[in-house]
């Protein structure tokens, strides 16, 4: 069965460093996001990406943060300064075009780890 | 502000229980509301509902959406160790631009044999 793939599993990083969180939607898939969770916290969504373009970003989503699908298939997150703050599970996730594309699917994580 | 919320946080149950999972939610212009399971990682998903009172079972799992209650119920029956997972429950809705999802904090079942 199809699924989201993301890169690396495990990402830890010094403060003020960029990182990059790559991802492979599924291959048919249209709408592509990126969603983190805090530890022990909800799943919060970042950021909707659709036709090579943002459709809609949380509050969380500020200028540090930005998005690219470089390619046909990937779909990267960048952060561009990391703060301690970033720490959390990042999880990407796509959608099929038409009626039932709030059906989401998520691929397995990268947990990044700010020290 | 729009919110989902699940009850209880955290069950512990007996392999061979019956337990029922509970999701309320306040949110305008509703589209659907959906079940996905956590295990380790990533959220898997279990249903989408749209429309109310109309069950959806897959195995020994089942879910109902309430539109009058704004709420859905998710029933596993028979439990087994493979069931411990959170259970997350998330809303999404019409208006804005994309299909984002506004998830609840979840369910933590835990099945013991």
């Amino acid at each position: 069965e199809p699924e989201v793939t993301q890169t690396p599993s495990h990402q830890v990083t010094q403060m003020g460093q960029e990182v990059i969180l790559r991802c492979v939607p599924i291959s048919n898939h249209l709408y592509f996001y990126w969603y983190r969770q805090i530890l022990g916290q909800k799943v919060e969504f970042l950021v909707s990406f659709y036709n090579n373009e943002i459709s809609e970003k949380s509050e969380i989503f500020d200028d540090q943060f930005s998005v690219e699908r470089p390619d046909g298939s990937n779909f990267t997150l960048k952060i561009r300064s990391t703060k301690l703050e970033d720490s959390a599970m990042y999880f990407c996730a796509s959608s099929v075009p038409g009626s039932a594309n709030e059906k989401l699917f998520f691929g397995s994580g990268t947990q990044l780890s700010v020290l | 502000e729009d919110k989902v919320v699940q009850s209880p946080l955290s069950l512990v149950v007996h392999e061979g229980d019956t337990v029922t999972l509970n999701c309320s939610y306040e949110v305008t212009n509703f589209r659907s509301l959906l079940w996905y399971k956590q295990e380790k990682k990533a959220p898997t998903f279990l249903f989408m509902l749209t429309s109310s009172g109309i069950e959806k079972k897959s195995g020994r799992l089942s879910s109902i959406l309430d539109k009058k209650e704004l709420s859905s119920i998710l029933n596993i029956t028979a439990t087994q160790t493979g069931d411990s997972a959170i259970y997350l429950c998330a809303v999404a809705f019409y208006g804005g631009a994309t299909n984002k999802l506004i998830f609840g904090t979840g369910t933590l079942l835990a099945v013991q044999p």
